[in-house]
């Protein structure tokens, strides 16, 4: 089976830089993804890692290293609308393309 | 970009009664559906995946019979809750893949059963 951890809380302040871990135990996967949600909202893509190593796009970067079954989501120059639940996923091998979630992160950026 | 529409935004039931829960792909084909249900402050749990033209298949747990899913066209799928419960209220997600992948979530149904 698969299963993803993340912290279940973490609090910053605005400008700030906060990182959100994802470890996980899967058997195989095609690559590291990261969502947010907005409270009642559907998820968002956010960022996505194949290979190992740091992507990045705008203010959000992520990283993934295989070796370690680890990833991490980092958000820079944190702005309040950044308050929301941040999830990992993986889609594993062989199983129809669905994609597991994390179990969230809820961000709660302050003044 | 890719749009699915999901319908309705909420809904409120009397417990007995089914709910029926329609996501559609606005310009692509979804080979592929999913749907995930997602209680408070927790994770998108997958319920089922269903491709055109096929049965849905059920992850561990979720009772086929009781969450009645269709995917009879490339751009529709619909999710029944049957006899709802207080127990089903949940948020219900559908999320859509086309043969290129990637993934496009429709908008969430708030279900209330009263």
């Amino acid at each position: 089976g698969q299963s993803l951890e993340q912290p279940s809380e973490v609090t910053a302040v605005e400008g700030a830089i906060v990182q959100i871990n994802c470890t996980y135990q899967t058997s195989g996967f095609y690559g590291l993804s990261w969502y947010q949600q907005h409270d009642g909202g559907a998820p968002t893509f956010l960022s996505y890692n194949a290979l190992d190593g740091l992507e990045e796009t705008g203010r959000f970067s992520s990283f993934l290293s295989r070796s370690d079954s680890y990833g991490y989501l980092l958000l820079q120059e944190l702005q309040m609308k950044d308050s929301a639940s941040y999830f990992c996923a993986v889609r594993p091998y062989n199983q129809g393309g669905k994609l597991i979630f994390g179990q969230g992160t809820e961000l709660s950026v302050k003044p | 970009g890719a749009v699915v529409s999901q319908h309705p935004s909420w809904v409120i039931c009397k417990s007995g009664t089914s709910v029926k829960i329609e996501c559609r792909s606005l310009d692509f084909q979804a080979t592929t559906m999913f749907w995930y249900r997602q209680f408070p402050k927790q994770s998108l749990m997958l319920m089922a995946t269903s491709n055109e033209g096929s049965k849905a298949t059920y992850e561990q747990g979720v009772e086929k019979d009781k969450f009645l899913i269709n995917h009879a066209s490339l751009t529709l799928s619909t999710l029944t809750v049957t006899s709802a419960h207080p127990e089903d209220s949940s948020f219900y997600i559908c999320s859509a893949s086309s043969e290129y992948g990637g993934y496009t979530f429709g908008s969430g149904t708030r279900l209330t059963v009263v």
